[in-house]
This record gives C-alpha cells, sequence and structure tokens, in this order.
C-alpha cells in the first residue's frame, strides 16, 4: 500500500537553531511531493513542492526539503526557526503516474519553536 | 500562490437540517476539487473526489447520499450535508488542483457544528 510516514508528532526547538521535519514515503514510481503548514482552525498553506529536477527545493518561509531518491525520503529544513514557525506540517505525496488522485499525506507533525 | 476559498467558514446547525458548504478557486481553473474532513489534531481523510462535470468519487464508508457534492464549473464546487447529526460535526476542507502547477491548494476550511 502506498504511504506516507511523519515518524515524529512533535518536534520542538529553540528559535534561531535549525529545525529538521522528517517524511518518508512509499510509493510506485517517481512520485510529486509536497510539504504544507497548517495553523489552528485553519486550512492547509502550501509551503513548497517536488517535481523533478534538482534534489533540493525552497519554498515559502524560508523553508526547503531534500528528495533523497535512495531513502525515500523528503525532509523539510529550516536554517533558523522563528517562534511564528509553530504549527503542524503535513507531507504529501502524489503517484506521477496517477493524474486525478487526491495527494496521500502524512499524519503530521507538530512543530513548537520556543523563544 | 493560488487561492482557494471557502464559505462559510463556520456554521452552526440544529440536528436534521442540511448545511452546503462552498468551495471556489479564485484564479485558477480546478477540473479536479477534493473534499476532506479533519478531526482534532489529526490528518486529513478525504471524502471525495469532484470532477467537473461527471459525478464525485467517493472513498469507502463515505455516504454519497449524506454528503452530496456538486462540481458545475472550472472553479465551484459544493459540498452539502443533508440531515446533519452532531456526529457530522467537524472541520471540512475543500482542495482545489491546479493542473498547470501540478499542486493542490487548500481552502481555509468549514467548521460545522451540529447541535
Amino acid at each position: 500500500a502506498q504511504s506516507v510516514a511523519q515518524p515524529e508528532d512533535q518536534v520542538n526547538v529553540a528559535e534561531g537553531n535549525p529545525l529538521t521535519v522528517k517524511c518518508t514515503y512509499s510509493v510506485s514510481g517517481n512520485p510529486y511531493l509536497f510539504w504544507y503548514v497548517q495553523y489552528p482552525n485553519r486550512g492547509l498553506q502550501f509551503l513548497l513542492k517536488y517535481i523533478t529536477g534538482d534534489n533540493l527545493v525552497k519554498g515559502s518561509y524560508g523553508f526547503e526539503a531534500e528528495f533523497n531518491k535512495s531513502q525515500t525520503s523528503f525532509h523539510l529544513k529550516k536554517p533558523s526557526a522563528l517562534v511564528s514557525d509553530s504549527a503542524l506540517y503535513f507531507c504529501a505525496v502524489r503517484p506521477n503516474n496517477q493524474a486525478g488522485t487526491a495527494l496521500i499525506f502524512g499524519k503530521g507533525t507538530t512543530l513548537s519553536v520556543s523563544s | 500562490g493560488a487561492v482557494v476559498s471557502q464559505h462559510p467558514s463556520r456554521v452552526i446547525c440544529k440536528s436534521g437540517t442540511s448545511v452546503k458548504i462552498e468551495c471556489r478557486s479564485l484564479d485558477f481553473q480546478a477540473t479536479t476539487m477534493f473534499w476532506y474532513r479533519q478531526f482534532p489534531k489529526q490528518s486529513l481523510m478525504l471524502m471525495a473526489t469532484s470532477n467537473e462535470g461527471s459525478k464525485a468519487t467517493y472513498e469507502q464508508g463515505v455516504e454519497k447520499d449524506k454528503f452530496l457534492i456538486n462540481h458545475a464549473s472550472l472553479t465551484l464546487s459544493t459540498l452539502t450535508v443533508t440531515s446533519a447529526h452532531p456526529e457530522d460535526s467537524s472541520f471540512y476542507i475543500c482542495s482545489a488542483r491546479d493542473g498547470a502547477a501540478l499542486t493542490q491548494y487548500f481552502g481555509p476550511g468549514t467548521r460545522l457544528t451540529v447541535l
């Protein structure tokens, strides 16, 4: 079965420190990979995506993610965390050979940045 | 990025009434839209995939007669919760696929409370 794993329910970092939110996937073929962020009582905001090309993709608010095909990972990173980055982060995948299908989501990781 | 609006943002209704939620893609056309349900501190659960001009495809366990979906145009999909009951109380989020960008964009969500 195709799936997305976010192994950490919560990640805690101090403001100014680098952060990593992990994501691994199990999908057939070459997937499209996405990160979204959700603030309380809000919908999901698109952060970044990997479709093809350079394995390191840069997105909104200083976030970036690295696609690693051999490890089937797409970890989200930011060099210096802000308190305002505290939110719920979702990794999502769509097999690129299944046009029209919905994204497969991970369970989400809560990021807490302390001042 | 592309914008998806959702209306209303919050609705409180009595048990037995029907509630309609609208989802609009504001600056792109969306052949495919998706409806999700999210429980507190959980990931998104796909309810159905809505294709413009055709019947929606419902996920297993989702009652199509209870959750009516209409995708009458390339910018509008509606979800009607018929004869709502307290167990239907939830956060409903729509999403629209921007085919050109190969990306799903999400609405801000609708908080439904059935008394």
